[in-house]
Formats: C-alpha cells, sequence, structure tokens
C-alpha cells in the first residue's frame, strides 16, 4: 500500500519558471491538501480539496493553483516561481466525515528551491 | 495572527522531566490532530481527539481535549532523546474540511 505518494522529492527553478508537484493517494480519500513548511511557522495550508471537482483556498494561496479531476490525484501548481516559493511541501489526505475524519496521511514532502 | 496557537515555540529539558505543549483556539474545536516531526522528516501520527474532556495516551505521550474544546494539551512523561522534535496540533476551527496546524513546538531533550 503506496499511502500517499509526492514527486519530485528535490526540485531547484529559476525565477519565474513554472512547475507542477504532483501528489498521489490510493486509499480512496475524498479529503486532499497541500501544505508549505518554513521554519518557526508550523504547517501552513495552502489548498484542499473536499472531492473530485471541488477546491478552495487556505492560508497562503496566492501563486498556487490545484485542480481535482480525479479522487486519486491533487497536483500543485506553480505558475511563476518566486524565491518567496522556496520551502518544503507537503500533500495529505483524509476520509472526510464531519470535521476531521481520522488520521490525515502525509506524503514525504518535496523540498523546493527557486533561485 | 494564528487561529491556533502553540505554547511554547521552543522547550529544552532535561532527560527524565516532564513536559507539556500547549495548543490553543480562539473558537470550539470540532477535532484535534497532534503531529510528530523529526527534523527534516515526514510526520508521524501520534493521536486525535474528538470529544472535550478525551484523554488519549500513547506509550509515554498523553493528550488531553478540554470540557470546552477550545485547547488541547500534550504531557509528555519522563523524556527522553527520542522525544526530541517538532509537535505539531492540527484542527479545523470552522468546521469546513479547512484543517489548519499550528506553528510547532520544537523540543530539545539533553541527555
Amino acid at each position: 500500500n503506496a499511502g500517499v505518494t509526492q514527486t519530485p522529492k528535490f526540485q531547484v527553478l529559476k525565477t519565474g519558471q513554472s512547475m507542477t508537484l504532483q501528489c498521489a493517494q490510493d486509499m480512496n480519500h475524498e479529503y486532499m491538501s497541500w501544505y508549505r513548511q518554513d521554519p518557526g511557522m508550523g504547517l501552513r495550508l495552502i489548498h484542499y480539496s473536499v472531492g473530485a471537482g471541488i477546491t478552495d483556498q487556505g492560508e497562503v494561496p496566492n501563486g498556487y493553483n490545484v485542480s481535482r479531476s480525479t479522487t486519486e490525484d491533487f497536483p500543485l501548481r506553480l505558475l511563476s516561481a518566486a524565491p518567496s516559493q522556496t520551502s518544503v511541501y507537503f500533500c495529505a489526505s483524509s476520509f472526510l466525515t464531519s470535521g476531521p475524519g481520522g488520521e490525515l496521511f502525509f506524503g514525504e514532502g518535496s523540498r523546493l528551491t527557486v533561485l | 495572527s494564528q487561529e491556533l496557537e502553540q505554547s511554547p515555540q521552543s522547550l529544552i529539558v532535561q532527560e527524565g522531566k516532564n513536559l507539556t505543549i500547549n495548543c490553543t483556539s480562539s473558537k470550539t474545536l470540532y477535532g484535534l490532530y497532534w503531529y510528530k516531526q523529526k527534523y527534516g522528516e515526514g510526520l508521524i501520527f501520534l493521536m486525535m481527539l474528538q470529544k472535550g474532556g478525551e484523554e488519549k495516551s500513547h506509550e509515554k505521550i498523553t493528550a488531553k481535549l478540554d470540557e470546552k474544546k477550545q485547547q488541547s494539551s500534550l504531557h509528555i512523561t519522563a523524556s527522553q532523546p527520542s522525544h526530541a522534535g517538532i509537535y505539531l496540533c492540527g484542527a479545523d476551527p470552522s468546521n469546513t474540511g479547512k484543517l489548519i496546524f499550528g506553528q510547532g513546538t520544537t523540543l530539545q531533550v539533553k541527555p
């Protein structure tokens, strides 16, 4: 059972380049989300989705786009990378009930550096 | 300001000592997660609390959600170097699926 798979694990970009961080889960979870982690800031929610075709903004959505065409996949797109987007990105998923539905499963993280 | 506030932000304790980390919300919590993260690694699920007054334990770590469901505490008994890391609380204060986390508490345990 693969759980939550993120790719790539490491990426270096130049300012202005675009890229997509991939996230896939094989647990049939309705809920998926993207976080970024910066020193002293904990995890900050970028975007989340409660099901295929449904996405919503989190705490820090600017500069990022998402889509959810299938239950399994939730890619995060950076259209024009900026140095402020240098961070470690985590994808997470869980079952959804009213409120948190159980353990939130995290991917291993993707470390992005924007020069 | 953060919707979830953790305190303290960092903590250094001597091995064997007890410690407590707090997570406070200005809104009623409909469930709260505790996670641990070792430096540079992924997140490890510790426990989830859903009911006011609920208390759960895992090895030497105990977490409680207070009756008013606006604060949770994580208590470590007889700390060990293996407890070192970043502890994060997470919740959905608006009950909309927007799961957010506190800023984390960094714990160092000195042998």
